[in-house]
């Protein structure tokens, strides 16, 4: 059962590339979710999605689009990079059910913007 | 994030108890959560509580919560060496089932 997995694990963009940042889940989870994390900063929320076809803007959306088009993948698209989206970015996955709604997570993506 | 705020480090010594604070904002909250994050690795949900609790015991692990307050607590008993982390409290929004989390806490463990 892998459970959350994203890829890549590392990558490094010039100013102004393009990319995508996969996260798969095998869980059939409703719920979907992109972070960045930053020194001191915890998890700031980027976008998230609460089924297949939906996207949400989370607390941090600015220079990144999502889609979601099989329930079981979740893309985050970064397209022209910055230096400030330098950061290690983590996906998570988790259903709503009662009395247990863990949040998985995937290992993270470091991603560095020069 | 803004709405979950925890202190930025706490030390102690192995064989103690660590008190790990954090304070919301959502008072519609339904879910809260103590996230572990060891050093280059993802996310382990340590325990979560229903916001209808006030505490939950899960061996050597206490939340404790305090609606009014809006304050969360996770207490480790007999702190170990391997206890050593930034522990992350987070939320669960009613609106929208957002997964908000707060700054992390570093908790080091000196023998």
């Amino acid at each position: 059962n892998a459970g959350v997995t994203q890829t890549p694990k590392f990558r490094v963009l010039k100013t102004g590339q393009s990319m995508t940042l996969l996260c798969a889940q095998d869980m059939n989870h409703e719920y979907m979710y992109w972070y960045r994390q930053d020194p001191g900063m915890g998890l700031r929320l980027i976008h998230y999605s609460v089924g297949e076809g939906t996207t949400a803007k989370g607390e941090v959306p600015d220079g990144y689009n999502v889609s979601r088009l099989k329930k079981q993948n979740f893309l985050l698209g970064l397209e022209s990079a910055a230096p400030s989206q330098t950061s290690v970015y983590f996906c998570a996955s988790s259903y709503i059910g009662r009395g247990n709604t863990e949040a998985f997570f995937g290992q993270g993506t470091r991603l560095t913007v020069v | 994030g803004e709405d979950v705020e925890q202190s930025l480090f706490l030390s102690v010594r192995e064989g103690d108890s660590s008190v790990i604070n954090c304070t919301y904002t959502d008072s519609s909250s339904t879910y809260l959560y103590w996230y572990k994050q060891e050093p280059g690795a993802g996310l382990q949900l340590l325990t979560y509580i229903f916001s209808n609790m006030d505490m939950k015991q899960d061996q050597r692990l206490t939340v404790l919560l305090n609606k009014k307050d809006k304050h969360l607590s996770l207490r480790i008993a007999d702190t170990q060496t391997g206890d050593s982390a930034i522990y992350f409290c987070a939320e669960m929004k009613a609106a929208g089932n957002k997964l908000t989390f707060g700054g992390g806490t570093r908790v080091l463990v000196k023998p």
